[in-house]
C-alpha cells in the first residue's frame, strides 16, 4: 500500500468551476500536510499547508483535513486555465537518523494532473 | 517568503563527468536539506536528507558513493553526481527547511541534468 495516494487523473474542469483534489495517507501519526503545484518542467511550489482538522482557506484555495479518515483534500474555486498543473499532496513524517537527529521528511503522492479548459 | 536558490538550472555533459549542483537558502537557515530526483511523468523521489554538520541519510537504493552530498553550512548543500551516465539524466530538485520551526519545505528551481 502506498503511503500517500492520489488519483492521478487527469481531472478536467471548465473555467470557473470548482476543482476537487483528494489525497489519502497511511501514517496515522502524521501531523503536517501540504499541497504543492508543479507546472511542467518546473519545481513544486507550495500553495497550502494544513496541520489541524477542518478547513483552511487562502484565496481561491481551501484545504480540508480529516485525520480520523486520513484524508486531505484541496478545493480550487473559480478555476482558471492558469491553474492547469500537477498537484502534489505531501505528508510530513518524522524520522531520526543514525546520529539521533530528528527531522521531518515529506512523502509525496503521485500527483493529480488538473486541466482547466476555457 | 522563503527562497531557495539552486544552480545550475541545466547541465549537459559527457558520460563519465562528475557534476556538482548547489542549493542555497537565501533568507533562512536551512537546518535540513533534501535532494529529490524526478523522472518524466513521475512524482518526486527523495534521494537523501542532509542535516547541517552531519552525514546525509540516503534512501534505500540510492548509492551514497555515486551521489555525494555535503551540507557544510546552514545555507548551502551540494549534490555531486560522480561519473554520471545517461541513466542519471533526470530533474534534480533540492528543498530546504528550518527544522527548528514548523515551516514547510521550500523547493529550489531544479536542475535538469542530461548525460550524453
Amino acid at each position: 500500500q502506498k503511503e500517500v495516494e492520489q488519483n492521478s487523473g487527469p481531472l478536467s474542469v471548465p473555467e470557473g468551476a470548482i476543482a476537487s483534489l483528494n489525497c489519502t495517507y497511511s501514517d496515522r501519526g502524521s501531523q503536517s500536510f501540504f499541497w504543492y503545484r508543479q507546472y511542467s518542467g518546473k519545481s513544486p511550489e507550495l500553495i497550502m499547508s494544513i496541520y489541524s482538522n477542518g478547513d483552511k482557506e487562502d484565496g481561491r484555495f481551501t484545504a480540508q483535513l480529516n485525520k480520523a479518515s486520513q484524508y486531505v483534500s484541496l478545493l480550487i474555486r473559480d478555476s482558471q486555465p492558469s491553474d492547469s498543473a500537477t498537484y502534489l499532496c505531501a505528508v510530513n513524517m518524522d524520522f531520526s537518523n543514525a546520529g539521533g537527529t530528528s527531522y521531518g521528511k515529506l512523502t509525496f503522492g503521485q500527483g493529480t494532473i488538473l486541466t482547466v479548459h476555457p | 517568503g522563503a527562497v531557495v536558490s539552486q544552480h545550475p538550472s541545466w547541465v549537459i555533459c559527457k558520460s563519465g563527468t562528475s557534476v556538482k549542483i548547489e542549493c542555497r537558502s537565501l533568507d533562512f537557515q536551512a537546518t535540513t536539506m533534501f535532494w529529490y530526483r524526478q523522472f518524466p511523468k513521475q512524482s518526486l523521489m527523495l534521494m537523501a536528507t542532509s542535516n547541517e554538520g552531519s552525514k546525509a541519510t540516503y534512501e534505500q537504493g540510492v548509492e551514497k558513493d555515486k551521489f555525494l552530498i555535503n551540507h557544510a553550512s546552514l545555507t548551502l548543500s551540494t549534490l555531486t553526481v560522480t561519473s554520471a551516465h545517461p541513466e542519471d539524466s533526470s530533474f534534480y530538485i533540492c528543498s530546504a527547511r528550518d527544522s527548528r520551526s514548523n515551516q514547510p519545505q521550500h523547493f529550489g528551481d531544479g536542475t535538469r541534468l542530461s548525460i550524453l
